[in-house]
């Protein structure tokens, strides 16, 4: 089985600063995809950025990047120039490809953007 | 992106009554729909997968006679909790999978979630 760990509970950054979210992963599958979830205080899902896992390239969203380490199982997300709008619960997210595959989440972090 | 529709947004009932929950794909077809659930401060909690035309698929420790689910058609999904307790009480989510994503990518669409309130 999957497992996706977010060690970070809670993270402030202030306005226009960059701030990284940590997501390691623990699986056996060699094709897989990689999410990153956004869930502001509306609590509507919002998917933030995919990273397919053949990829070497990192994947990249406008502020949103993500370093993606395959051998080290380690997916993090980094928001550049943070905005007011970027307050929400992160959540990163694993599947393994194929029809039948299903969303594994990690416990989330919390990220506050502050004046 | 595809949207997905959620009905109720919110719900309060009695104990012991049942309440459905609808969950559509309002501009794609989705065979596969997932049933979540989300305590406070907490992350989704995958219930089952609905399929459509066939069972659902539940997760373990979830009652498949409690929360009953249908996807009848390619565009709808809904969860029903039955007999429902306090405990019951939760913000339930559905996602779609648009089977018609280019490239494989499987992607799921969320709805906007329910919050259910059984006294």
């Amino acid at each position: 089985a999957q497992t996706v760990t977010q060690s970070q509970p809670e993270m402030s950054v202030q306005e226009a600063e960059t701030v990284t979210l940590s997501c390691t992963y623990d699986t056996s599958e060699n094709n897989y995809y990689l999410f990153w979830y956004k869930q502001p205080p509306s609590r509507q899902m919002i998917l933030v950025i995919r990273q397919e896992a053949y990829k070497q390239q990192n994947a990249t969203e406008n502020r949103f990047s993500v370093n993606f380490q395959k051998a080290a199982k380690s997916f993090s997300l980094k928001i550049s120039d943070s905005q007011l709008g970027d307050t929400a619960m992160y959540f990163c997210a694993f599947m393994k490809t194929g029809t039948a595959s299903k969303l594994t989440f990690g416990t989330g972090t919390r990220l506050q953007v502050t004046l | 992106g595809a949207v997905v529709s959620q009905h109720p947004s919110w719900v309060i009932c009695k104990s012991g009554t049942s309440v459905k929950i609808e969950c559509r794909s309002l501009d794609f077809q989705a065979t596969t729909m997932f049933w979540y659930r989300q305590f406070p401060k907490q992350s989704l909690m995958l219930m089952a997968t609905s399929n459509e035309g066939s069972k659902a698929t539940y997760e373990q420790g979830v009652e498949k006679d409690k929360f009953l689910i249908n996807h009848a058609s390619l565009t709808l999904s809904t969860l029903t909790v039955t007999s429902a307790h306090p405990e019951d009480s939760s913000f339930y989510i559905c996602s779609a999978r648009d089977t018609g994503t280019s490239g494989g990518h499987n992607e799921q669409f969320f709805g906007p979630g329910t919050r259910l309130t059984v006294l």
